[in-house]
């Protein structure tokens, strides 16, 4: 069946950037979403069709697509951006990836 | 804008079937726009698509689940359903229902957006 692959971890520092990868065969043919998920709280819709941005959702989140692989860049990090992320995509059926949790050191 | 909300037992014995219903407000479910879906979470894990429903009643269901699932949906009262049956205990999550973007004619290629806050059940007897 179709997969998502995401590092489990990434760390980085208030101001700096982060970026985390999503993996998967289907990605050069279907777009990638991502969703924000604070302890506690439902996930939240931060990127769809690769590198849209939804209403109310800050510049300094963007993605992008090269081949096999779809990033999700935040631009000069803030406290309020810990959390876990999670990539989706779909081809016969919806897929998520593991998540990844981003800690602001 | 739209807001969804769970609502179901929080407790299911096993082998027993499990039912939730997500209420949508602030528009209708018959929109063209949308399908509905459910996902969800055992508790320190990730997401998991369960399925999502059209309102004419066109379903898309996770391969891994579809033998035990079943969504539904009731126009008059703006809601949709989940039955899941024969729970284990593998079945305890936050159940989570959300609008879903579909964009594909025969995939369900698309977007949750908004989610509702998510209800837990455990499956426990």
């Amino acid at each position: 069946s179709y997969e998502l692959t995401q590092p489990p971890s990434v760390s980085v520092s208030p101001g700096q950037t982060a970026r985390i990868t999503c993996s998967g065969d289907a990605l050069p043919k279907q777009y990638a979403y991502w969703y924000q998920q604070k302890p506690g709280q439902a996930p939240v819709l931060v990127i769809y069709k690769d590198s849209e941005r939804p209403s109310g959702i800050p510049e300094r989140f963007s993605g992008s697509s090269s081949g096999t692989t779809v990033t999700l860049t935040i631009s000069g990090v803030q406290a309020e951006d810990e959390a876990d992320y999670y990539c989706q995509s779909a081809d016969s059926s919806v897929v998520f990836g593991g998540g990844t949790k981003l800690t602001v050191l | 804008q739209l807001q969804l909300q769970e609502s179901g037992p929080g407790l299911v014995k096993p082998s027993e079937t499990l039912s939730l219903t997500c209420t949508v407000s602030g528009g209708s479910i018959s929109s063209s726009s949308y399908y509905w879906g459910w996902i969800r979470q055992p508790p320190g894990k990730g997401l998991e698509w369960i399925g999502s429903i059209y309102y004419s009643g066109s379903t898309y269901y996770n391969p891994s689940l579809k033998s035990r699932v079943t969504i539904s949906v009731d126009t008059s009262k703006n809601q949709f359903s989940l039955k899941l049956s024969s729970v284990t205990a593998a079945d305890t999550a936050v159940y989570y229902c959300a609008s879903h973007m579909v964009q594909g004619v025969i995939n369900p290629v698309g977007w949750f957006d908004p989610w509702g806050q998510g209800t837990l059940v455990t499956v426990s007897s």
